[in-house]
């Protein structure tokens, strides 16, 4: 069975620190890596998505993948209050069918 | 435009009863999923319908669960015979083409309580 793991949280960074989120993954046929951002009550949006090993930036994002060792990871840099939610990770093989980690809370304290 | 609309936003039930669950996508987009988020669970995947395609129903956790797409655009979860460990939010999401997860827009859910 296919499992995606992550930490459950929360983090706790303070505003304009560098908030670091994992997840590990177990089926090694797995090519492509999201992440959703989930505000309580809300529905996820997709932040990004990284499909080859080293680091994919966007703004403040960064996703990192290390297929090697099954690990991706996002970076928020300049962590703002608004930051605060809960973060999922995803992964797809060659169907397009996804799993999903359980999610990590972040809360931003100013 | 219009985004993935969901009804009804909320629905209680009582146990054993039958519930429908209704789903809009984005228009002009092929590929529709179904997923349930149980309080404090990731996005369990239920069901992925891709144009005309035979969906594929591997999420679907018992035969309780069905679901149809019409036309090629809404679509329909049915859980029959409801029991409380249904109570969940059931999100539903479209994305155009072949972009599968890459462009996935969600819709606001449906919160099923059984009672």
């Amino acid at each position: 069975q296919k499992e995606v793991e992550q930490n459950s949280g929360p983090l706790s960074v303070p505003e304009g620190a560098i908030a670091s989120l994992n997840c590990t993954y177990s089926d090694r046929g797995s090519q492509s890596f999201f992440w959703y951002r989930q505000y309580s009550g809300k529905s996820p949006e997709l932040i990004m998505f990284i499909y080859s090993n080293g680091d994919k930036e966007d703004g403040r994002f960064t996703a990192q993948l290390n297929k090697a060792s099954q690990y991706v990871s996002l970076l928020i840099r300049d962590s703002q209050p608004s930051d605060s939610a809960t973060y999922l990770c995803a992964v797809t093989g060659g169907s397009y069918i996804p799993t999903f980690g359980r999610g990590t809370s972040l809360i931003v304290h100013p | 435009g219009a985004g993935v609309s969901q009804s009804p936003s909320n629905k209680v039930t009582e146990k054993g009863k039958d519930v429908e669950l209704r789903c809009d996508p984005i228009s002009g987009h092929t590929a529709l999923y179904w997923y349930r988020q149980s309080l404090g669970q990731g996005l369990e995947f239920l069901i992925y319908f891709q144009g005309n395609s035979a969906p594929d129903k591997s999420g679907l956790p018992s035969d309780r669960f069905s679901a149809e797409r019409t036309g090629g655009s809404v679509s329909t979860l049915t859980i029959q015979r409801t029991q409380q460990e249904d109570s969940a939010v059931y999100l539903c999401a479209s994305s155009p083409g072949t972009s599968g997860v890459r462009e996935q827009y969600f819709g606001p859910g449906t919160r099923l309580t059984v009672t």
